[in-house]
């Protein structure tokens, strides 16, 4: 089945250490998207990218970093520069050829601070 | 700049009644897309209904429609006959088309279906 793969389903960060969440994706999707949702909260956009070898900072891209270098794969790191790292991230994908095609949604990673 | 409004933090609904969810939007671009996400508690995000900025009828998908009032700017899911498995979270999106297509949520309706 085609879908979005995040891993892993939760992830503990200790003080001063960088983790890299993966999100892979085998719908051939073009363009893919990371967010970052907090408790009741709505999803924010952290990076986002187009094609291999490019991508957007979104409104709270501050703290992480993200690569592109293959179509299926777009791994984000949470750096130490970022605070407050607890929340719940999404990553989704599309195809970007019509324009009334929706986001598919992997399950999310959950990430606390130890 | 665009942007998402979701007015309502938390809504309450009898079970069989309808159910209107309010979103409006600003944007200066003329063509643009409307999208409605639901997320249950378990945090997955299912696509219900899409609105184009050029469509001429409003959208419907089941009990899902979208009350699209485009000189206002309010782009509204309404769900009809609710059920206790509609009790989750709402999100409200849209995407700008050419260029880079950002994709803006608004901050979501919490609905919670009463028996």
């Amino acid at each position: 089945d085609g879908g979005i793969t995040q891993s892993p389903k939760y992830l503990f960060r200790k003080e001063g250490q960088n983790v890299t969440l993966s999100c892979e994706q085998n719908l051939n999707h073009d363009a893919m998207y990371w967010y970052r949702q907090d408790p009741g909260q709505g999803l924010r956009l952290i990076y986002y990218s187009q094609i291999v070898n490019d991508f957007q900072k979104g409104d709270i891209a501050e703290g992480y970093s993200v690569s592109r270098e293959k179509k299926e794969s777009f791994p984000l790191t949470v750096t130490s520069a970022q605070k407050n790292p607890t929340a719940f991230y999404l990553c989704a994908s599309r195809t970007e050829k019509l324009m009334n095609q929706p986001q598919h949604f992997g399950d999310g990673t959950r990430l606390s601070i130890l | 700049a665009q942007k998402i409004t979701q007015t309502q933090p938390g809504m309450f609904v009898q079970e069989k009644e309808a159910v209107t969810l309010d979103c409006t939007y600003d944007t200066s671009d003329p063509s643009y897309g409307l999208f409605w996400y639901k997320q249950p508690s378990s945090g997955e995000m299912i696509f219900l209904i899409y609105q184009g900025s050029y469509d001429q009828q409003n959208a419907t998908e089941g009990r899902y429609s979208l009350n699209f009032q485009k000189a206002r700017k309010s782009a509204n899911l309404v769900i009809s006959a609710s059920q206790l498995g509609d009790s989750a979270m709402y999100f409200c999106a849209m995407r700008l088309s050419g260029g880079y297509q950002k994709v803006t949520f608004g901050t979501g309706t919490k609905l919670q279906v009463i028996p």
